[in-house]
Order: C-alpha cells, then sequence, then structure tokens
C-alpha cells in the first residue's frame, strides 16, 4: 500500500539537544508538509514542499529547519528543542495543491523533550 | 486569530443516530472545506470535502454542508456506528498568497453502542 510513514513514532531527547523527525512517501506526491500538534489543539503548519520550492510559515521559529533531499524524504530539524516543542509532529502529502487535493498523514512522530 | 473554530470538544451520540459536527470560520476566501477522520495513534485520515460553490456533498452516511452566509459548515454522520468514534478535524483552504490549510482543533465523537 502506498504511504507516508514517520519515524520514530516518539522520540525523546534532551534541552537543547538538536533532533530530526524524518518522513518517507511512496505515493510519489509532489507535495510534503509538516505540522505541529500540541494537545487538544488544531495542527499547526509549519513548513511545505513543492517538489524542492520550499515554504516557510511567517510564524514556523527559526529553531526549525526542514530537507527535502528527494521525493520520497523530507525531514524536520529542531536545532535547539525547548519544552515548548513537545508535541506531536505530523507529516503529510498531497499530489498538488489544492483544496481538492486531500492531504495524505503519516501517523506522527511525538516528540518529548526531558 | 483562530480561522477555523470547531467550538465542540467532543460529543456523545446512540448507535443508530445522527451526528453533527460543526465547523464555523471567519475568512471568506476559503474555497474548499474538508473534514478529516483521526483514530488514536493513527494520522489523520481524510473523510470528505466540499467546494464553496456547493451547499452539499455526500458520500454514503456522510453528508457536508456548507452555509457560506453564516461562515458554517457541518458534517451528519447517519446512522453513526461506534466505529465512527474518532476525532473530526474540519479544514479549510484557500490561495492567499501562497496556499494555505487551516485546521480546527477537533471534535471528539463517542458513538454508545
Amino acid at each position: 500500500d502506498a504511504m507516508v510513514i514517520q519515524n520514530p513514532r516518539y522520540q525523546v531527547t534532551q534541552f537543547g539537544k538538536p533532533v530530526t523527525l524524518s518522513c518517507s512517501q511512496t505515493l510519489n506526491h509532489n507535495v510534503m508538509y509538516w505540522y505541529q500538534q500540541k494537545s487538544s489543539q488544531a495542527p499547526k503548519l509549519l513548513f511545505h514542499y513543492y517538489d524542492k520550492d520550499f515554504n516557510n510559515e511567517a510564524d514556523t521559529p527559526d529553531n526549525f529547519q526542514s530537507r527535502r533531499p528527494n521525493t520520497s524524504f523530507c525531514f524536520l530539524d529542531i536545532r535547539s528543542p525547548g519544552l515548548g516543542d513537545a508535541a506531536m509532529y505530523l507529516c503529510a502529502t498531497s499530489n498538488q495543491y489544492g483544496g481538492n487535493q486531500p492531504q495524505h498523514f503519516g501517523d506522527g512522530t511525538r516528540l518529548s523533550i526531558l | 486569530d483562530q480561522q477555523v473554530k470547531q467550538n465542540s470538544p467532543s460529543l456523545s451520540v446512540q448507535e443508530g443516530r445522527i451526528s453533527i459536527l460543526n465547523c464555523d470560520y471567519t475568512n471568506s476566501m476559503f474555497d474548499y472545506f474538508l473534514w478529516y477522520k483521526k483514530y488514536p495513534a493513527e494520522g489523520p485520515t481524510f473523510l470528505i470535502s466540499i467546494s464553496s460553490i456547493k451547499d452539499k456533498n455526500e458520500d454514503g452516511r456522510f453528508t457536508v454542508f456548507l452555509n457560506k452566509s453564516a461562515k458554517h459548515l457541518s458534517l451528519h454522520i447517519v446512522p453513526s456506528q461506534p466505529g465512527d468514534s474518532a476525532v473530526y478535524f474540519c479544514a479549510a483552504s484557500a490561495y492567499t498568497g501562497g496556499f494555505k490549510t487551516i485546521f480546527g482543533a477537533g471534535t471528539r465523537l463517542f458513538v454508545k453502542a
């Protein structure tokens, strides 16, 4: 089955220690998204790529960066995690931009900060 | 500034009855509205969508209604089944200086057998 896979499912890191979350897709979709979701809140878009064209949301902290080395993979790097960065991180894909292009989500990575 | 609001954190419904989940939005530029369903420990999955030029879209037991003048949409599930118990997210999309999708905070639906 074509899918979106996020690794790891759970990630624990220390305050200030860089961490990388990964996402891969077998859907061959052009667009990849990273969302942050805190408990009982709406998923909040951090970044999105159309192919290698990178789009950063205006309020995404500078502490967060992303890489998309090829169509299949996308990474979220948190350079110096703070306690407020503890959240579920969701990766999603869509074939094109557009509301008629539903997003396909991975199962998320839950990040804890010690 | 919450552009998409789901004001009911949870909803409990008896099996076989109708479930109605509501969503309000503020931005008249949204051109598509989508509903996603999320089970515990899984990512959201797409359920149904509606274009802003329509007022109703139906897919089996699921119907979405859009009232543009009220900036309100609702998802109806008839009949509700225990397997429908999940968190439902409303999302709205628009091209405003780039493509955006804004999600609501979700409504947790409990369907009691």
